[in-house]
């Protein structure tokens, strides 16, 4: 059972790029997430997604977008990369019923914007 | 959602009990107190979560006071393994979980 998976793990990105970090979940999921991470900072929800089809702003989510056309993929694109979106991100999927809203994490994408 | 407030930072001696507390004043009735670590850069690991009854598990408790304005999680005997940064979030009826800052636990040996 692979969990949440994420890829890239790590990835440099020159100012004005666009890259997609991927994300799927194996576990059935409805509910999937994407956070942020600054350096010595906590997380922040960017966007999430409560089932294919449907997605809503977290509290971050300024220069990224998201799409969540099947149940078990939500990637998360930047477009115009900037020195701001420098970070790690995490995928975090859970379920109503088959987690108790327990969150799954990724292990993280290091993203870095020069 | 009901913010939380955590101190920043804590030492425990290992095999100690450590003891970390939270506030969560503006908390409504039926938002769920949940907590989570994270060790090293690797993603938040849940621990336990509760309502208003104590809670306990392989891992931790939880004890939430009577007006569930605040709430303590327990490790029991801490280890080095318990070395991370521990996050206290009300999730309320929507499906966000707002992560703070945190309280960074050190285990002492």
């Amino acid at each position: 059972n692979a969990g949440v998976t994420q890829t890239p793990k790590f990835r440099i990105l020159k100012i004005g790029q666009s890259m997609t970090l991927q994300c799927t979940q194996d576990m059935n999921h409805n509910y999937m997430y994407w956070y942020r991470q600054d350096p010595g900072m906590g997380l922040k929800l960017i966007y999430y997604s409560v089932g294919a089809g449907i997605t809503d702003k977290g509290e971050v989510p300024n220069g990224y977008n998201v799409s969540r056309s099947t149940t078990e993929d939500f990637p998360l694109r930047l477009e115009l990369a900037a020195p701001s979106q420098t970070s790690v991100y995490f995928c975090a999927s859970s379920h109503p019923r088959i987690t108790n809203e327990k969150l799954f994490f990724g292990s993280g994408t290091q993203l870095s914007v020069l | 959602d009901a913010k939380t407030t955590q101190p920043p930072s804590m030492d425990c001696a290992e095999g100690r009990a450590a003891n970390l507390p939270c506030n969560h004043s503006t908390i409504s009735g039926n938002e769920y107190v949940y907590w989570y670590r994270q060790i090293h850069s690797q993603g938040p690991q849940y621990i336990i979560h509760g309502l208003k009854n104590n809670e306990t598990n392989e891992m931790a408790s939880l004890i939430i006071t009577e007006d569930r304005k605040s709430s303590t999680l327990i490790l029991p005997h801490a280890t080095l393994r318990d070395t991370a940064v521990y996050y206290c979030i009300v999730r309320g009826t929507g499906n966000q979980f707002y992560f703070g800052t945190g309280t960074s636990l050190t285990v002492i040996p």
